[in-house]
């Protein structure tokens, strides 16, 4: 089974503070996303990255950064979090670049509460 | 760019009925198309998908969903639903070629009551 997990279930910052998500897959899949959940919104793709050290912009970037050194980890950063940041962050992973529309297996999300 | 709507944000069903959730999408390109499924405190994960073939594809749970390259639509389907089937489910769609990007629809709250 495909195993996507991330750092914390719950987490609650203050504003200004910078903010470290951590996702891991354990299937050595290329592709990983990171996306916010927001009622009435749906899901909203903030980044994505197709390979080490490389990295996209998805729908709504602003405000956020990620990171990817190794294979199977992809971090979000907010550099300064504020309370519009207050969210439900999903992380997911997908094998295989040249095949569009592979399903992405999703982590547990981390729901962060900015004060 | 590309848009995926979801008409029904509330539905609410006794057991035993049917079920329809309406979407469509917004491009006019070749596509794959996904339901995932969030239930209550768990991830979210794969209903069923549509990538070419039989337009009309089946998932787990006893799920169908019905590709209508006309109307733009994949509308999901299940002829009797359980009181387990009270979850959040979203359309998907990724363009072929787009690198397996996927846009999804805003979400429909699906509640079935005993």
């Amino acid at each position: 089974d495909v195993k996507v997990t991330q750092s914390s279930r719950y987490l609650v910052k203050r504003t200004g503070e910078k903010v470290f998500l951590e996702c891991v897959q354990d299937m050595d899949h290329e592709n990983m996303f990171w996306y916010r959940q927001d009622p009435g919104l749906g899901l909203r793709l903030i980044y994505f990255s197709y390979d080490v050290k490389m990295k996209e912009k998805g729908d709504i970037p602003e405000g956020y950064s990620v990171s990817r050194e190794k294979k199977e980890r992809f971090s979000l950063i907010l550099e300064s979090a504020s309370t519009n940041q207050t969210s439900m962050y999903l992380c997911a992973s997908s094998r295989d670049r040249g095949l569009s529309g592979n399903e992405q297996f999703f982590g547990p999300g981390t729901r962060l509460t900015v004060l | 760019a590309q848009s995926v709507s979801q008409h029904n944000h509330h539905v609410i069903l006794s057991e035993a009925a049917s079920l329809e959730l309406g979407c469509n999408y917004s491009y006019g390109g070749t596509v794959n198309l996904f339901w995932y499924v969030q239930y209550p405190g768990q991830h979210l994960q794969l209903l069923l998908k549509y990538f070419s073939g039989d337009p009309l594809v089946k998932g787990i749970k006893g799920f169908e969903a019905e590709f209508i390259k006309s109307k733009f639509s994949f509308n999901l389907r299940k002829p009797s639903v359980q009181w387990s089937d009270t979850a959040e489910y979203f359309c998907a769609v990724a363009l072929t070629g787009g690198g397996n990007k996927l846009t999804f629809g805003t979400g429909t709250q699906l509640k079935v009551e005993l």
